[in-house]
């Protein structure tokens, strides 16, 4: 099955810091979404983005999709950026399930 | 728009019990939800495909008699853990799409503890 890799697995940010969570996934894709899950357990859509650049205040996103990866930009990261970063996919758009990365734990410290 | 309501958001019961959870959308229809399952710290893996009409695709090393799925109407899927044990403890998350090529929504999750 398609394989999603997410890096890094952990990052640390001082606030106001910016960064960027890659996500590689191993065959093409017709639907890439990417997810913050906040510390209730949430899944807050960010992107659906199976292919080119959006932006959304402080966060952009783009998925480069024939050569297979996505990236997600933090901009001035806050506390409340803290959580866990999916990047999942699905092969067919048909109605299809998600695969889902291992995600990226956020810290981000006053 | 694009509302997905699961509901209860939380759920405490002795080992035996069966416990239902729903899933709804809220503002569209939806042929297709899917059930997902979370471990602590650990990534969604998806349990079944529940498709309205017809019987559930459930992925491999689930257990279809254990995890009883109904999707009766376009806009409710539900998902029964049967005889739940503390093993069946977890985090559950339905997900669901107005049609292809679009984004799927997902729940705010249940959490299911078993004593």
């Amino acid at each position: 099955g398609i394989q999603v890799e997410q890096s890094p697995p952990d990052l640390i940010l001082q606030e106001g810091a910016n960064s960027t969570l890659r996500c590689n996934f191993s065959d093409s894709v017709n639907n890439l979404q990417w997810f913050h899950q906040n510390p209730w357990g949430q899944l807050i859509n960010l992107f659906y983005i199976p292919s080119g650049t959006k932006q959304n205040g402080r966060l952009s996103a783009t998925t480069v999709a024939t050569e297979r990866y996505s990236l997600l930009y933090i901009s001035s990261s806050q506390t409340t950026d803290s959580g866990v970063y999916f990047c999942a996919v699905d092969l067919t758009g048909a109605n299809s399930k998600l695969t889902f990365g291992k995600g990226i734990t956020l810290s981000v410290r006053p | 728009g694009a509302v997905v309501s699961q509901h209860p958001s939380r759920v405490i019961c002795k080992s035996g019990t069966s416990v239902k959870i729903e899933c709804r959308s809220l503002d569209f229809q939806a042929t297709t939800m899917f059930w997902y399952r979370q471990f602590p710290k650990k990534s969604l893996m998806l349990m079944a495909t529940s498709n309205e009409g017809s019987k559930a695709t459930y992925e491999q090393g689930v257990e279809k008699d254990k995890f009883l799925i109904n999707h009766a109407s376009l806009t409710l899927s539900t998902l029964t853990v049967t005889s739940a044990h503390p093993e069946d403890s977890s985090f559950y998350i339905c997900s669901a799409s107005s049609r292809n090529n679009q984004p799927q929504h997902f729940g705010d999750g249940t959490r299911l503890s078993i004593l």
